[in-house]
Protein backbone atom coordinates (compact mmCIF):
# COMPACT_ATOMS: atom_id res chain seq x y z
CA UNK A 1 0.00 0.00 0.00
CA UNK A 2 1.38 3.58 -0.93
CA UNK A 3 1.63 5.40 2.20
CA UNK A 4 2.79 7.93 4.41
CA UNK A 5 3.41 7.71 8.14
CA UNK A 6 4.91 10.50 10.51
CA UNK A 7 6.19 10.02 14.60
CA UNK A 8 7.92 12.08 16.68
CA UNK A 9 5.20 14.45 17.43
CA UNK A 10 4.88 15.63 21.13
CA UNK A 11 4.67 17.74 23.79
CA UNK A 12 7.73 20.24 23.57
CA UNK A 13 8.93 22.78 26.04
CA UNK A 14 9.29 26.72 24.11
CA UNK A 15 13.51 26.55 23.01
CA UNK A 16 13.17 22.42 22.95
CA UNK A 17 13.86 20.86 19.95
CA UNK A 18 12.27 17.75 18.34
CA UNK A 19 12.93 15.47 14.86
CA UNK A 20 9.97 14.33 13.00
CA UNK A 21 10.16 11.50 10.76
CA UNK A 22 7.90 10.41 7.91
CA UNK A 23 8.24 6.55 6.84
CA UNK A 24 7.11 6.02 3.13
CA UNK A 25 5.69 2.98 1.48
CA UNK A 26 4.56 1.30 -1.43
CA UNK A 27 6.19 3.23 -4.37
CA UNK A 28 10.01 4.66 -5.03
CA UNK A 29 10.93 7.14 -2.51
CA UNK A 30 14.02 8.51 -4.15
CA UNK A 31 12.30 9.11 -7.12
CA UNK A 32 10.04 11.86 -5.41
CA UNK A 33 10.31 14.80 -3.78
CA UNK A 34 9.50 15.63 -0.29
CA UNK A 35 7.86 18.01 1.68
CA UNK A 36 6.48 19.10 5.29
CA UNK A 37 3.48 20.82 5.81
CA UNK A 38 1.45 21.91 8.75
CA UNK A 39 -1.82 23.27 10.45
CA UNK A 40 -1.81 25.29 13.40
CA UNK A 41 -5.11 24.69 15.40
CA UNK A 42 -7.64 26.82 13.99
CA UNK A 43 -5.53 28.01 11.18
CA UNK A 44 -4.85 26.97 7.23
CA UNK A 45 -2.07 24.52 5.52
CA UNK A 46 1.38 25.84 5.69
CA UNK A 47 3.81 25.21 3.60
CA UNK A 48 7.26 24.51 6.03
CA UNK A 49 9.92 23.40 3.65
CA UNK A 50 10.80 20.67 0.62
CA UNK A 51 13.49 18.49 -0.17
CA UNK A 52 14.46 17.06 -3.68
CA UNK A 53 14.23 13.21 -4.71
CA UNK A 54 18.26 13.01 -3.92
CA UNK A 55 18.75 15.74 -1.42
CA UNK A 56 20.63 18.54 -3.56
CA UNK A 57 18.03 21.07 -3.07
CA UNK A 58 16.13 22.55 0.05
CA UNK A 59 13.86 25.14 0.68
CA UNK A 60 12.47 26.61 3.76
CA UNK A 61 9.04 29.07 4.35
CA UNK A 62 10.76 32.16 5.89
CA UNK A 63 8.61 31.14 9.27
CA UNK A 64 10.91 28.20 10.04
CA UNK A 65 14.43 29.22 8.33
CA UNK A 66 17.45 28.93 10.54
CA UNK A 67 15.77 27.10 12.61
CA UNK A 68 14.73 24.05 10.60
CA UNK A 69 16.36 21.15 8.86
CA UNK A 70 14.59 18.79 6.53
CA UNK A 71 16.58 15.95 5.43
CA UNK A 72 15.80 12.25 4.01
CA UNK A 73 17.48 8.98 3.84
CA UNK A 74 16.47 7.07 0.72
CA UNK A 75 18.11 3.82 1.80
CA UNK A 76 15.55 3.91 4.69
CA UNK A 77 12.69 5.45 3.00
CA UNK A 78 12.29 8.11 5.28
CA UNK A 79 11.84 12.14 5.38
CA UNK A 80 12.81 13.92 8.44
CA UNK A 81 12.29 17.49 9.79
CA UNK A 82 14.60 18.66 13.04
CA UNK A 83 13.12 21.83 14.44
CA UNK A 84 15.35 24.09 16.68
CA UNK A 85 14.45 26.60 19.36
CA UNK A 86 10.61 25.81 19.50
CA UNK A 87 7.96 28.39 19.97
CA UNK A 88 4.18 28.48 20.52
CA UNK A 89 3.40 29.23 17.38
CA UNK A 90 5.43 25.54 15.97
CA UNK A 91 1.97 23.96 17.43
CA UNK A 92 0.41 21.99 15.06
CA UNK A 93 -0.54 19.31 12.72
CA UNK A 94 3.05 18.22 10.51
CA UNK A 95 1.73 16.75 7.79
CA UNK A 96 4.68 14.82 5.61
CA UNK A 97 3.43 14.91 1.62
CA UNK A 98 4.69 13.69 -1.75
CA UNK A 99 5.82 16.61 -3.86
CA UNK A 100 7.07 19.82 -3.97
CA UNK A 101 6.47 23.15 -5.81
CA UNK A 102 3.49 23.34 -7.86
CA UNK A 103 1.19 19.92 -6.34
CA UNK A 104 1.65 17.08 -3.66
CA UNK A 105 -0.34 14.07 -4.52
CA UNK A 106 -0.10 11.71 -1.52
CA UNK A 107 -0.29 13.09 2.36
CA UNK A 108 0.24 11.66 5.59
CA UNK A 109 -2.85 11.31 8.83
CA UNK A 110 -0.02 13.76 10.27
CA UNK A 111 1.26 13.97 13.59
CA UNK A 112 0.73 16.62 16.18
CA UNK A 113 3.53 18.76 17.85
CA UNK A 114 2.54 20.94 21.12
CA UNK A 115 4.97 23.48 22.53
CA UNK A 116 3.76 24.44 25.72
CA UNK A 117 5.48 24.82 29.04
CA UNK B 1 -2.96 36.58 5.71
CA UNK B 2 -2.03 34.70 2.77
CA UNK B 3 -0.68 35.53 -0.24
CA UNK B 4 -3.06 34.10 -1.90
CA UNK B 5 -6.39 34.85 -1.45
CA UNK B 6 -9.47 32.54 -0.85
CA UNK B 7 -13.15 33.53 0.50
CA UNK B 8 -13.63 32.23 4.33
CA UNK B 9 -16.76 30.00 2.79
CA UNK B 10 -19.33 29.14 0.27
CA UNK B 11 -22.16 27.29 -0.12
CA UNK B 12 -24.88 25.84 -1.70
CA UNK B 13 -27.91 23.22 -2.05
CA UNK B 14 -27.09 19.36 -2.92
CA UNK B 15 -26.89 18.98 -6.86
CA UNK B 16 -26.18 22.61 -7.06
CA UNK B 17 -22.82 24.26 -8.02
CA UNK B 18 -19.76 26.14 -6.93
CA UNK B 19 -16.93 27.75 -7.09
CA UNK B 20 -13.62 28.90 -5.37
CA UNK B 21 -11.39 31.31 -6.27
CA UNK B 22 -8.15 31.60 -5.41
CA UNK B 23 -6.44 35.14 -6.36
CA UNK B 24 -2.50 35.53 -6.44
CA UNK B 25 -0.14 37.41 -8.56
CA UNK B 26 2.22 37.50 -11.74
CA UNK B 27 4.99 35.78 -9.67
CA UNK B 28 3.24 32.68 -8.40
CA UNK B 29 -0.29 32.13 -9.94
CA UNK B 30 0.33 34.24 -12.91
CA UNK B 31 3.15 31.90 -13.82
CA UNK B 32 3.22 28.76 -12.38
CA UNK B 33 0.88 25.69 -12.27
CA UNK B 34 -2.60 25.57 -9.59
CA UNK B 35 -3.15 22.64 -7.29
CA UNK B 36 -6.45 21.99 -5.24
CA UNK B 37 -6.81 20.03 -1.90
CA UNK B 38 -9.95 18.72 0.04
CA UNK B 39 -9.09 18.98 3.77
CA UNK B 40 -11.43 17.71 6.45
CA UNK B 41 -9.88 18.34 9.59
CA UNK B 42 -7.96 15.69 11.35
CA UNK B 43 -7.22 13.44 7.84
CA UNK B 44 -5.22 14.00 5.78
CA UNK B 45 -5.38 16.54 2.61
CA UNK B 46 -6.48 14.83 -0.81
CA UNK B 47 -5.53 16.84 -4.23
CA UNK B 48 -8.36 17.21 -6.15
CA UNK B 49 -6.68 19.11 -8.99
CA UNK B 50 -2.63 19.67 -10.08
CA UNK B 51 -1.29 21.26 -13.02
CA UNK B 52 -4.45 24.05 -12.61
CA UNK B 53 -6.45 22.21 -14.61
CA UNK B 54 -5.83 18.08 -14.21
CA UNK B 55 -7.41 15.40 -11.95
CA UNK B 56 -5.69 12.65 -10.55
CA UNK B 57 -6.97 9.05 -10.71
CA UNK B 58 -9.94 8.66 -8.89
CA UNK B 59 -11.04 12.50 -8.52
CA UNK B 60 -14.36 12.55 -10.35
CA UNK B 61 -15.04 15.10 -13.16
CA UNK B 62 -17.56 16.85 -11.02
CA UNK B 63 -14.55 18.79 -9.92
CA UNK B 64 -12.90 21.35 -12.32
CA UNK B 65 -10.13 23.70 -12.25
CA UNK B 66 -9.38 26.55 -14.07
CA UNK B 67 -7.01 30.03 -14.40
CA UNK B 68 -7.42 33.54 -15.98
CA UNK B 69 -4.29 35.99 -15.10
CA UNK B 70 -3.64 35.58 -11.55
CA UNK B 71 -6.45 34.04 -10.12
CA UNK B 72 -7.51 30.26 -9.99
CA UNK B 73 -11.11 28.61 -9.94
CA UNK B 74 -11.99 25.50 -8.52
CA UNK B 75 -15.67 24.34 -9.47
CA UNK B 76 -17.94 21.71 -7.89
CA UNK B 77 -20.87 20.75 -9.44
CA UNK B 78 -23.50 18.04 -8.30
CA UNK B 79 -22.84 19.20 -4.70
CA UNK B 80 -22.53 16.10 -2.47
CA UNK B 81 -23.06 16.23 1.64
CA UNK B 82 -19.54 14.58 1.57
CA UNK B 83 -18.33 17.27 -0.52
CA UNK B 84 -18.69 19.47 3.06
CA UNK B 85 -14.63 20.07 3.43
CA UNK B 86 -11.90 23.06 3.83
CA UNK B 87 -10.68 23.49 0.38
CA UNK B 88 -6.80 25.02 -0.63
CA UNK B 89 -5.35 26.23 -3.33
CA UNK B 90 -1.50 26.07 -3.89
CA UNK B 91 1.14 26.70 -5.87
CA UNK B 92 4.84 28.11 -6.01
CA UNK B 93 6.17 31.56 -6.15
CA UNK B 94 9.10 31.90 -8.01
CA UNK B 95 10.17 35.11 -6.77
CA UNK B 96 9.82 33.69 -3.28
CA UNK B 97 11.26 30.35 -3.84
CA UNK B 98 8.42 29.29 -1.59
CA UNK B 99 5.24 26.91 -1.92
CA UNK B 100 1.94 29.31 -1.26
CA UNK B 101 -1.15 27.53 0.61
CA UNK B 102 -4.41 29.79 0.17
CA UNK B 103 -6.43 30.79 3.22
CA UNK B 104 -8.33 28.05 2.49
CA UNK B 105 -12.59 28.03 2.09
CA UNK B 106 -15.29 26.32 3.45
CA UNK B 107 -17.41 24.92 1.65
CA UNK B 108 -20.82 24.12 3.22
CA UNK B 109 -23.93 21.90 1.49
Amino acid sequence: EVQLLESGGGLEQPGGSLRLSCAASGFTFSSHAMSWVRQAPGKGLEWVSSISGSADRTYYAASVKGRVTISRDNSKSTLYLQVNSLRAEDTAIYYCARGMATWFDLWGQGTLVTVSS
Amino acid sequence: QSVLTQPPSVSAAPGQKVTITCSGSSSNIGNNYVSWYQHLPGTAPKLLIYDTNKRPSGIPDRFSGSKSGTSATLGITGLQTGDEADYYCGTWDSSLSVVLFGGGTKVTV
